[in-house]
């Protein structure tokens, strides 16, 4: 029973456009959604997160937005830079169990 | 440099031994995290400890067992590996844990690898 997933296993974008990545959860008990970057033979690393009472976060050229009826969030990242090609990994907070729940992956490929 | 380290980087297993996965942070972070990341599955939580001396049990943990002795390492026993445990593991710290507040940024390890024929 996934309850946060990444429909896309992979995307493909041309450098210098946007690059949308998805995620959709279940849960309306999750508060808080990160999504983290993870390059081969690395831990992931953090990028950006929002609250779920907010619709939008920006931060440089990541931008996250949350539909909390649709239970949807999407990354924004503008301009795709080759640099940005990695896993993206989208997670939730449930506070009641104390953990992040986290989407199986999108592999996301910046091409020249 | 701080961050986490991660020992072993890789491990080959043969099925029934035991093995432990050594992790330390020096961030003096409370919370510390071990994942598993599959192909389709993405990261799956095993254990957990919010503080030192508490432990917790996540997503999937069964065959393993983990302690927190002090605040900087988290070690993660598989105590008779089989081939369903082949994975990459992750070790993972916070600040202060996930509850309350605003969500806490997890640092992660670089992994280890590990195959159990």
């Amino acid at each position: 029973d996934q309850q946060v997933k990444q429909n896309s296993p992979s995307l493909s974008v041309q450098e210098g456009r946007i690059s949308i990545l998805n995620c959709d959860y279940t849960n309306s008990m999750f508060d808080y959604f990160l999504w983290y970057k993870k390059y081969p033979a690395e831990g992931p690393t953090f990028l950006i997160s929002i609250s779920s009472i907010k619709d939008k976060n920006e931060d440089g050229r990541f931008t996250v937005f949350l539909n909390k009826s649709a239970k949807h969030l999407s990354l924004h990242i503008v301009p795709s830079q080759p640099g940005d090609s990695a896993v993206y990994f989208c997670a939730a907070r449930d506070q009641g169990a104390q953990k992040l729940v986290f989407g199986q992956g999108t592999r996301l490929t910046i091409n020249p | 440099i701080a961050g986490i380290t991660q020992a072993p980087t890789s491990q080959i297993l043969a099925a029934g031994r035991r093995m432990t996965l050594r992790c330390t942070q020096d961030m003096r972070h409370n919370a510390m995290y071990w994942y598993r990341q599959d192909l389709g599955l993405g990261l799956r939580l095993i254990h957990y400890s919010n503080t030192a001396g508490t432990t917790g049990k996540g997503e999937v943990p069964d065959g393993y067992s983990v302690s927190r002795a002090n605040t900087d390492d988290f070690p993660l026993t598989l105590a008779s590996a089989v081939p369903s445990q082949t994975s990459v593991y992750f070790c993972a710290s916070s600040e202060h844990g996930t509850s309350g507040g605003a969500a806490d940024e997890q640092f992660f390890g670089p992994g280890t690898r590990l195959t159990v024929l």
